[in-house]
Order: C-alpha cells, then structure tokens, then sequence
C-alpha cells in the first residue's frame, strides 16, 4: 500500500481566500486523484493531477478555481481559491500504486471551512 | 453513466449483530469493485474484488461480487462499536479509465 499524508489536515478560511492543500505520498504513484467530500455527501472526482502537464478536470470543475500541481510522481498540490462557504467540504487526495491498478489509498483528508 | 447505488443509507444496529451492506452498479467494461471504510476522513481499503463468486474474507468482515446480477455485498459479524463508520462501495469509471465513481455510503452506527 502506499503511505499518503496532506497538510494542513483542517484549515477555517475567509472567503475569497486561497487555501494550498498539499498531497505527498511515501512512494512513487502513476495516478493522483483530487476528490471533494462535501458535508453528508459521498466523494466527487475534482481532477487527475498529470505529473508535468495540466490536470485533468471533472464536469463541474474548473482550473481557475481549483488549480492543481503535480511536479513529480510523490507529490501534488490542490489550490481552491476565492473561497466561498459552499466550498467547505474535506478535500482528499489518492494515489494509485504502480503496479497495483485499480488500488486507489486516500490520504486522510483536509477539513476546510469557509467563513 | 456510470453509477454505483449503496443500500440501506444508514442502519443502526447492536453490537453482536450480523449486518449485510449492498452495492448495485452500472458500468461499461467492469474491471473491479472496491470497499472503503470511511470513519474520520479518510477512505480505508477494505477489498477489491475483480471476479465472481470469490468470497475476500478479513476478520470478521467478508465481500462477494456477482457480475451477472451486477452487484456486490459486504457482510460484517460479530459487530464492534469500532465498525461505526461509513461504507464506500466504488468502481473504475469505464472506457479504461483509473476514475473511480462512488456509491453514497452506508453509515453503519453500532450500539453498545
């Protein structure tokens, strides 16, 4: 399995602030995913983070709201910025494991609310 | 469009009790289903079943996947306060894709 931990692991924000969430993984992965958890919901696929390329957006989702960095295979980046309080959710990024498809760990998560 | 249907929603039961959660999906080219256990935050793994009629089995908690009828049940016995949590039944996006599309989740309440 692989080893997953985000920073910080709960945030509360201003709105129209920018909050970097931080994703690092104790192995190299082929696949990082971005998921939102909104409160009473289940997870929603944000993005694909592409190492050395843009990421992969999901409908709904946009790069101007939710930049994402992927500049090496252990590590990403998720950006929600000009936070309103309808983007208070947990945040999660996973990672699937070379040689382990379909695999998919989740780290444990940011808790972000936006006042 | 992939979809992946949890039931029940939520279930509160007594410690000691056998309880059976359900997963029913719809997907273009199977290739697995995969049990979280989500308490906190984050989704643990619990199984990644990939073929009919092969029961995974880790402690008291067991999976099976019927790819005829197209779903897959998580049975838990003997249940802990400690098995209180929400069930996450999940499956790779079709068309090759790593995605993975989430059921609702069951929230399991286990009662003293």
């Amino acid at each position: 399995s692989a080893v997953i931990s985000q920073k910080p692991s709960r945030d509360i924000c201003q709105r129209g602030t920018s909050l970097t969430i931080q994703c690092q993984v104790d192995s190299q992965v082929t696949m990082m995913f971005w998921y939102r958890q909104q409160p009473g919901q289940s997870l929603t696929l944000i993005a694909t983070a592409n190492q050395g390329s843009e990421a992969t957006y999901e409908s709904g989702f946009v790069i101007d709201k939710f930049p994402i960095s992927r500049p090496n295979l252990t590590f990403s980046t998720l950006t929600v910025s000009n936070m309103s309080p309808e983007d208070s959710s947990i945040y999660l990024c996973s990672a699937e494991k070379q040689g382990l498809q379909e695999t998919q760990y989740f780290g444990p998560g940011t808790r972000l609310l936006v006042l | 469009e992939d979809k992946v249907v949890q039931s029940p929603l939520s279930l509160v039961v007594h410690e000691g009790d056998t309880v059976t959660l359900n997963c029913s999906y719809e997907v273009t080219n199977f290739r697995s289903l995969l049990w979280y256990k989500q308490e906190k935050k984050a989704p643990t793994f619990l199984f990644m079943l990939t073929s009919s009629g092969i029961e995974k089995k880790s402690g008291r908690l067991s999976s099976i996947l019927d790819k005829k009828e197209l779903f897959s049940i998580l049975n838990i016995t003997a249940t802990q306060t400690g098995d209180s949590a929400i069930y996450l039944c999940a499956l790779p996006k079709g068309g090759g894709s790593e995605k993975l599309v989430f059921g609702k989740g069951t929230k399991l309440t286990v009662n003293p």
